[in-house]
């Protein structure tokens, strides 16, 4: 079964900042989906970026990019110029593409709590 | 296009009564999936249904709970005898297919008290 780790319980960041948030992953499969939601207090979940394992290329979404290691098994979220509104828990979520049950599921890592300070 | 609906945002149960959680996909969307998130942490996969059919319930608690989604109306996750530790939000999300690589789009989630 598939894992998902996020070391950092809180991060704070000043604004206008830049701040990198962790994910690691443990799996045997090769092609897979990645994942980072934002889940700000109202509690709706909101996609942020999203990996496909198979392309070599970070993503990236204005402010968003990816740092993706498939060999380390990585995939960390960097939010530049943070802003007041980034404040919320960050969760990466991984999905995989293989047979099975397997990939009807998002498997969540804890979260990281990001604080903005003005 | 209204997104991902779920209600009530809100239930308060006491011990042993029962709760219905409802979701309504997105326009278009024949894939709920359900998940649990107790507090401060992340997300639970509970169970996965196409219309009339449950396709993967590898998440369910093996009793007490039960999810549908009919051919007409709103997807139902159904909590029997509710105890103190179903306390935690349940999310719905839907997608268009339940094939590899589309997002899961999220409802705002039901947060469930149990007292």
């Amino acid at each position: 079964a598939q894992t998902v780790t996020q070391s950092q319980p809180e991060m704070s960041v000043q604004e206008a900042e830049t701040v990198t948030l962790s994910c690691t992953y443990d799996t045997s499969e090769s092609d897979y989906y990645l994942f980072w939601y934002k889940q700000p207090p109202s509690r709706q979940m909101i996609l942020v970026i999203r990996q496909e394992a198979y392309k070599q290329q970070n993503a990236t979404e204005n402010r968003f990019s990816v740092n993706f290691q498939k060999a380390a098994k990585s995939f960390s979220l960097k939010i530049s110029d943070s802003q007041l509104g980034d404040a919320a828990m960050y969760f990466c979520a991984y999905r995989s593409l293989g047979g099975g049950n397997a990939g009807n599921m998002l498997t969540f890592g804890g979260g990281t709590r990001l604080m903005v300070k003005p | 296009n209204a997104g991902v609906m779920q209600n009530p945002r809100h239930l308060v149960r006491r011990r042993g009564q029962e709760a219905r959680l409802r979701c309504s996909p997105m326009k278009g969307h024949s894939h709920v999936y359900w998940y649990r998130q107790l507090p401060e942490e992340g997300l639970k996969f509970m169970v996965y249904l196409q219309k009339e059919n449950i396709i993967d319930e590898s998440g369910m608690p093996k009793e007490r709970f039960s999810a549908e989604f009919p051919k007409e109306g709103p997807s139902i996750l159904r909590i029997q005898q509710v105890v103190r530790g179903d306390s935690a939000a349940y999310f719905c999300a839907s997608s268009p297919q339940g094939t590899r690589g589309y997002e899961q789009y999220f409802g705002p989630g039901t947060r469930l008290t149990v007292t």
